[in-house]
Order: structure tokens, then sequence, then C-alpha cells
């Protein structure tokens, strides 16, 4: 159980465009879910948390109007990287929280490798 | 502010031996929870282990055991009987559980690259 399913697995686009990350929750409901970025052998960096029906929160440093986050229903939230640049590639993953009784944990989706040519 | 600090960028082990990944942090509070996480080739990230802080008991799931030293803030992980599909990154994470249960985010350190030799 809780698993949160992460599409496009890899994803090449031209610089100038844009480009939408889905994560969906399968079993469960992720009222609140994260996104986090990692650059080659390194840890994930948390870039925002998003809440199902109101505005993400964005980390210092990360602009929001460039990696647009909506969290529209209690089972997906997108992951918007407008206007990318060859900078902007890197490899994406979203997490969501358990909730359980007794229960305190996150679950990953299987990441998003972004390359910008 | 807490903080994860994993200090062995890289360890290798031989197939069948024992190995110890190293995890301290740092945090004022009382009510957390660590875990272990391993991120194979695959980059997908595995929960492998997770110890509730007060706990005094080690948490062990098969071959993944931890030493957890709650008031040296300590929290290393051993695999036993190491085998090549351990090879990965692992992540050390601490959480922290808020007034009424609420959850925190997970803060990682910056992994250790785990190298199982045949």
């Amino acid at each position: 159980g809780a698993v949160v399913s992460q599409h496009p697995s890899r994803v090449i686009c031209k610089s100038g465009t844009s480009v939408k990350i889905e994560c969906r929750s399968l079993d469960f409901q992720a009222t609140t879910m994260f996104w986090y970025r990692q650059f080659p052998k390194q840890s994930l960096m948390l870039m925002a948390t998003s809440n199902e029906g109101s505005k993400a929160t964005y980390e210092q440093g990360v602009e929001k109007d460039k990696f647009l986050i909506n969290h529209a229903s209690l089972t997906l939230s997108t992951l918007t990287v407008t206007s990318a640049h060859p900078e902007d590639s890197s490899f994406y993953i979203c997490s969501a929280r358990i909730f359980k009784t007794g229960y305190y944990g996150y679950t990953f989706g299987s990441g998003t490798r972004l390359t910008v040519v | 502010a807490q903080t994860v600090t994993q200090s062995q960028p890289e360890m290798s082990v031989q197939e069948a031996e024992t190995v110890t990944l190293s995890c301290t942090y740092d945090t004022s509070e009382n009510n957390y929870y660590l875990f272990w996480y391993k991120q194979p080739p695959s980059r997908q990230m595995i929960l492998v282990i997770r110890q509730e802080a007060y706990k005094q008991q080690n948490a062990t799931e098969n071959r993944f055991s931890v030493n957890f030293q709650k008031a040296a803030k300590s929290f290393s992980l051993k695999i036993s009987d190491s085998q090549l599909g351990d090879t990965a990154m692992y992540f050390c994470a601490f959480m922290k559980v808020g007034y009424g249960g609420s959850q925190g985010n997970l803060i990682f350190g910056k992994g250790t690259k785990l190298s199982v030799k045949p």
C-alpha cells in the first residue's frame, strides 16, 4: 500500500518550453505532497510542499514562477517547469506523507529525469 | 534547525560481510523519527528501516539493524551478510513529530554511496 506513481520517468524538452510532471497517490489520499530536486551524486533538495486545495509553499531560493505546483485533488499533484533551460535539467522526485494510526512516514515516486536541450 | 550528517561519502564491502554506515544528527526536539532510505541505481527511494526516538530498543529489519544512541545523537545502520543488491546510495533522514502528532518534513543527510563487491 501507499504507492505514489510519478510520470513521466524521463523527458527531454527543448529550451524555452514547459514540462509537466505528475504525481498520483494510487491507494491513499495525499493531502500533502513534496517535490524534491536531486543533482547527480547529491542528496534530495526540498523544493516545495504542496497542500491539496491551497497554494504551495516554496523553499528559499526556489522560483515559484518557474516551478508551478498544483495540487487540485487529494490524489494528484503536478510540477510544471516553465520556460525550461538547460540548468533545469535534473532528477525530480515527489513524495507524500503516509497517515496511518500510530505510523509516521513518507512514500516516494520513482522520479523524473528531465533533460533540457 | 535540525541537521543530519553522514560523514562517509563512499564505502565498499565484500559480499557476505558486514558494514556499518554512520549518521549523526542535531536537534533540540524530543519526539522524532529517524530513517534510513536506500536509493539504488534505479533512483527509487526505498525505506530500509525506521526508528522512533522514544523507543530504546534498536530497530531491526532482517539483515538491517540500527544502533540508535539518543544521547549521542547517533543513528548508524548495520548491514549484515551484504549482498550485491545492497549496492546503492544510503540516506539518513530525520523527521520531527510536532504538537498534536503533526508530522514534520524529512531532513536528509548527504548520503553514503555503498558498493558491495563480489
